[in-house]
């Protein structure tokens, strides 16, 4: 059964730049799109962008100008970067997988990380 | 961008009692409307997915249905274990951009 677990530095300062890993286990990145979903505390979900295995992206054009998705299929992960980070970026970010199976995409979310919460301050 | 808007925001029911959730979409989206059930300290976890499609393991006692802008999540009868916040999600058409509602909370 397919995990994923979400890594990375749980407090970054204001103006700099976020960066995630999301490690898959128990199956191949290949064939799937993959997902960056965020929650800020005590608020509701925002989905931030996707990757193909093969490296093609779609982003939330809210935050086009700051994302960049990454994937690396020899370590079965992919990676989030979010720059000139601010308080409103803190929040708890997901990993998730697209359902749609054999390169199909479903725009569904299953399954998730368990999430990494990341704080923006000085 | 499509919005969804989900009510009520909090529902407060007790065990073996019926939950009736809404989630309207500000233009159709046809049947590409999903739902999740969040509980505290949890990631979201898929209830279902093309307005109607139960995922995996989830219970019968669980219903969704709809189509265009009116979806409705249905909980037969609550046990303990169902109260959370539940959100819908859609994906509108390529390249899609992926929404999610507000959240309703279902509370003893």
């Amino acid at each position: 059964q397919v995990q994923l677990q979400e890594s990375g530095p749980g407090l970054v300062k204001p103006s700099e730049t976020l960066s995630l890993t999301c490690t898959v286990s128990g199956g191949s990145i290949t064939n799937y799109y993959w997902n960056w979903i965020r929650q800020p505390p005590g608020k509701g979900l925002e989905w931030l962008g996707y990757i193909y295995y093969s490296g093609s992206t779609n982003y939330s054009p809210s935050l086009k100008s700051r994302i960049t998705i990454s994937v690396d299929t020899s370590k079965n992960q992919f990676s989030l970067r979010l720059s000139s980070v601010t308080a409103a970026d803190t929040a708890v970010y997901y990993c998730a997988r697209d359902k749609g199976r054999g390169g199909s995409f479903n725009g569904w979310f299953d399954p998730w990380g368990q999430g990494i919460l990341v704080t923006v301050s000085s | 961008e499509i919005v969804l808007t989900q009510s009520p925001a909090t529902l407060s029911l007790s065990p073996g009692e019926r939950a009736t959730l809404s989630c309207r979409a500000s233009q159709s989206v046809g049947s590409y409307l999903a739902w999740y059930q969040q509980k505290p300290g949890q990631a979201p976890r898929l209830l279902f997915y093309d307005a109607s499609n139960r995922a995996t393991g989830i219970p019968a006692r669980f219903s969704g249905s709809g189509s265009g802008t009116d979806f409705t999540l249905t909980i037969s009868s609550l046990e303990p274990e169902d109260f959370a916040v539940y959100y819908c999600q859609q994906r509108s058409s390529w390249p899609p951009l992926l929404t999610f509602g507000g959240g309703t909370k279902v509370e003893i």
